[in-house]
């Protein structure tokens, strides 16, 4: 059983720039959240994706945006990257059904670095 | 709305002393409750997870968690702990059946000396 991957491991981008980060989830999953784990402190929820549409959003801008293929994979994109948005973002996948949704399991991570 | 609150930023131990973390939650519905274990410079490792069954949750490594809901809590402990058990652990609630957003505490450091 293959568990969660993110890639790239570590990416620096400069201030204005966009940024794609990518996920696949674990198998027999359909469901992918993100967080976004500042230095020292918990993961924040970014949003949830469930058959390839949004399925929640946390308290954060429209700047980032994300998608769902149909092999339950998905992508984090961010858009005019401020330095607040240097970060761990981690991809978590889970399996969703009528009843809800269950344990998340993570990636590894991304470490963004904005400069 | 849910919130998370772990008591202790860092808690120093000795290899073999009783561990405890503590976390209370804050939720208007039955609680999901979950503790995870971050490594330096990697993801996060679920431990263990209440899901309204058994108050009391064994989970992998040794670590088991009570969930008392008079307390509103769900503390951690391990009766020994190892060097290997030196890592951050947070706690993390979920709105039940919903399932979308897990909030998380801000974490909790745990030292292991020899």
């Amino acid at each position: 059983e293959t568990g969660v991957t993110q890639s790239p491991t570590h990416l620096i981008k400069t201030r204005g720039q966009q940024v794609t980060l990518r996920c696949s989830s674990q198998s027999g999953h359909n469901t992918v959240s993100w967080y976004q784990q500042a230095l020292g402190q918990g993961p924040q929820f970014i949003f949830q994706y469930y058959r390839e549409e949004e399925n929640g959003r946390g308290n954060f801008p429209p700047r980032f945006s994300g998608l769902q293929f149909p092999n339950y994979s998905s992508e984090l994109n961010v858009n005019a990257l401020e330095l607040d948005d240097s970060a761990l973002y981690l991809c978590a996948s889970s399996f969703t059904q009528r009843e809800g949704s269950y344990e998340q399991y993570f990636g590894p991570g991304t470490r963004l670095t904005v400069t | 709305a849910q919130s998370v609150t772990q008591l202790g930023s860092h808690v120093s131990v000795s290899e073999g002393a009783l561990v405890l973390l503590r976390c209370n939650y804050s939720s208007s519905v039955p609680p999901y409750l979950f503790w995870y274990v971050q490594y330096p410079n990697q993801g996060l490792q679920l431990l263990l997870k209440y899901t309204s069954a058994a108050t009391l949750v064994k989970g992998i490594n040794g670590f088991e968690a009570e969930f008392k809901k008079s307390e509103t809590s769900f503390h951690l402990t391990k009766p020994s702990a190892h060097m290997s058990d030196a890592a951050e652990y947070f706690c993390a609630v979920s709105p039940g059946r919903s399932g979308t957003a897990l909030i998380f505490g801000k974490g909790t450091t745990l030292s292991v000396s020899s």
